[in-house]
């Protein structure tokens, strides 16, 4: 079983605030890691697909960076609004596991006014 | 473009009744194709994927079952629902060899 784990668990800031979630994974096979937005009564979105240990994604305010030598990724939000409130998962992929992903139980994030 | 369906959207089934859940993808072909449940106060998991017709994965053993009868048809299947099978199930699909996973709109089942 691949142990994920997101930290902190929720998280609530004010608008404005920029912020910032760690995803760990195991280090070794490491393949590819998503990272989704998903809120309440939605479909999770996809926001990031990374590979390449030292990669940096950014859409828009948020943006990810990811080392795969010591297993781990974060997600930042630069001047959190009340519209990226929702629960942040992270999904690593190992080698050979065929594009299966293995959820955290994701960072919830609520940004009040 | 492509776009994934799932239905119902929310279904209220007692113990013991058989369950079935549909999920059809459209704009592709050969899709690798995935069943997820997340249970209350838990995490997304993985209940099964496939990679062609008639090809299914389980990754936990559990009282459900999944078919692919055709390549963007993906069926979760029980014959008699227990509680713990309550959750949300979300379908998804990713091109085969692709690394995106995209997904559908999600069933919340409640069984009574």
């Amino acid at each position: 079983i691949l142990n994920v784990e997101q930290s902190p668990q929720s998280l609530h800031v004010q608008e404005g605030d920029s912020t910032n979630f760690t995803c760990s994974f195991p280090s070794s096979n490491f393949y590819a890691l998503h990272w989704y937005r998903w809120e309440t009564a939605k479909s999770p979105e996809a926001l990031f697909v990374m590979t390449l240990n030292g990669d940096e994604k950014k859409k828009g305010r948020i943006s990810a960076t990811l080392n795969t030598k010591e297993g781990y990724s974060y997600l930042y939000i630069k001047g959190s609004q009340p519209e990226d409130s929702a629960t942040y998962l992270c999904a690593p992929i190992l080698t050979g596991g065929g594009n299966k992903l293995t959820f955290g139980t994701g960072t919830q994030l609520k940004v009040e006014l | 473009s492509q776009t994934i369906h799932q239905w119902p959207a929310t279904l209220v089934q007692p113990v013991g009744s058989p369950l079935s859940l549909e999920c059809t993808v459209e704009g592709t072909s050969n899709p690798n194709l995935y069943w997820y449940r997340q249970a209350a106060g838990r995490g997304l998991q993985l209940l099964f994927y496939s990679v062609g017709i008639g090809q299914i994965s389980s990754e936990v053993p559990q009282n459900l079952s999944a078919s692919r009868p055709q390549d963007r048809q993906f069926i979760l299947s029980s014959k008699k629902l227990l509680l713990s099978d309550s959750g949300f199930y979300l379908c998804a699909w990713s091109p085969s060899g692709g690394l995106e996973q995209y997904f559908g709109p999600g069933t919340r089942l409640t069984v009574t």
